[in-house]
């Protein structure tokens, strides 16, 4: 089974930053790669799917993009309501759904 | 709107049954594939087995094959996540969720937080 880590385990920063969470396949490729945001006491929210497509409603600010096993989620200018924890999501063909582990997003 | 509505917390004791629920509306619910997904306290999300309301087939993760019984109501727009005997280490919060474009979910239930305890 392909496993999902993801760097770094908690982040700290500021309104206004850029922050960049990656997720890395333990093996091989795959482009069925989806990113999720989970509010304390709340469900996950489907962000980015595919890799890079937004999921409808989701600003723009959050962006998603692949190099060689690396997948990237990116937070242009977070905002207050951002701050969160992020999974990303795998699957290597259905029906298989792995996550990564979490990144926690906090205020510094 | 698309909505999955869960029910309530569970308090119960090793070795009891447990049937939770997650009713589907604003959408075909027939038509679309819902998963069971577990977050144990603190932890990450682990999927657990999914279903096809349209037929009732199912699969399982294989780390959960075994454990537990998801099971539809079509009558009812409801899919059941079912364990026979619960272990302490059932105690988490499981979530349902929608498929979407095959490999994702796009809408969730709000958790059903379950505690096994003597």
């Amino acid at each position: 089974d392909i496993q999902m880590t993801q760097s770094p385990s908690s982040v700290s920063a500021s309104v206004g930053d850029r922050v960049t969470i990656t997720c890395r396949a333990s093996q091989g490729f795959t482009a069925w790669l989806a990113w999720y945001q989970q509010k304390p006491g709340k469900a996950p929210k489907l962000l980015i799917y595919s890799t890079s497509n937004l999921q409808s409603g989701v600003p723009s600010r959050f962006s998603g993009r692949v190099s060689a096993t690396d997948f990237t989620l990116t937070i242009s200018g977070l905002q207050p309501e951002d701050f969160a924890t992020y999974y990303c999501q795998h699957s290597s063909g259905f029906p298989s759904f792995t996550f990564g582990p979490g990144t926690r997003v906090d205020i510094k | 709107e698309v909505q999955l509505v869960q029910s309530g917390a569970e308090v119960k004791k090793p070795g009891e049954s447990l049937k939770i629920s997650c009713k589907g509306s604003g959408y075909s619910f027939s038509d679309y594939w819902i998963a069971w997904v577990r977050q144990m306290p603190g932890k990450g999300l682990e999927w657990m087995g999914i279903i096809f309301p349209g037929d009732s087939d199912t699969r399982y993760s294989p780390s959960f094959e075994g454990q537990v019984t998801i099971s539809v109501d079509k009558s009812t727009d409801t899919v059941y996540l079912h364990w026979s005997s619960l272990r302490a280490s059932d105690t988490a919060l499981y979530y349902c969720a929608r498929r979407f474009s095959r490999y994702y979910f796009d809408s969730w239930g709000q958790g059903t937080p379950v505690t096994v305890s003597s």
